[in-house]
């Protein structure tokens, strides 16, 4: 059973740091492109960023561009993202997703439960 | 970027209706689509990719169509578990975009 778990939020002041971590199982994950997609209180989706499965391509959002970095470790099992310089815009429900297929054309067919990240002095 | 419109943002509806969501990309996307429910406090649910294919395990009330630009989402016979947000997804290049959202309520 495909399993992915999101850790690691909480409350941080603006500029602020906080790394998120994301446990995948029931799947070989070097095989699969991973991402992180974030929903602001009472808004919709956002795709934040990706990474594909050997972990040599990332893709950003602008918005978080130079401030985040994805990234995996696939002998673990763990894909990761380092938030810094945190923004209050940055607050949100944040989600680990898989992806279907070894391309991102497909969409995401598993999703973490979330990890809380709110950004408030 | 790749703008995705959804419409109506708010639909109200009753039990056995049939629901039609709409989803506008601002430039082609062939059948790079892909839809998600999403109920409160949970993380969305993937229902449909390539615009048409249904996920594995997902009820046959639920279809997708469209290609290029102009896409829709059919709940037929709308059930009480299907209350919920949908959100379409542009999968065709980065970065990869959302539509705004679709709430489904009953009426």
């Amino acid at each position: 059973e495909v399993q992915l778990v999101d850790s690691g939020g909480g409350l941080v002041q603006p500029g602020g740091s906080l790394r998120l971590s994301c446990a995948a199982s029931g799947f070989t994950f070097s095989n699969f492109g991973m991402t992180w997609v974030r929903q602001a209180p009472g808004k919709g989706l956002e795709w934040v960023s990706s990474i594909s499965g050997s972990g040599g391509s990332t893709y950003y959002a602008d918005s978080v561009k130079g401030r985040f970095t994805i990234s995996r470790d696939n002998s673990k099992n763990m894909l990761y993202v380092q938030m810094n310089g945190l923004r209050v815009e940055d607050t949100a429900i944040y989600y680990c997703a898989k992806s279907y297929s070894g391309t991102w054309t497909r969409g995401f067919d598993y999703w973490g439960q979330g990890t809380q990240v709110t950004v408030s002095s | 970027d790749i703008q995705m419109t959804q419409s109506p943002s708010f639909v109200s509806a009753s039990i056995g209706d049939r629901v039609m969501i709409t989803c506008r990309a601002s430039q082609g996307i062939s059948n790079w689509l892909a839809w998600y429910q999403q109920k409160p406090g949970k993380a969305p649910k993937f229902l449909i990719y390539g615009a048409s294919s249904l996920q594995s395990g997902v009820p046959a009330r639920f279809s997708g169509s469209g290609s290029g630009t102009d896409f829709t989402l059919t709940i037929t016979s709308l059930q009480p578990e299907d209350f919920a947000t949908y959100y379409c997804q542009q999968a065709t290049r980065f970065p990869l975009t959302f539509g705004g959202g679709t709430k489904v309520e009953i009426k």
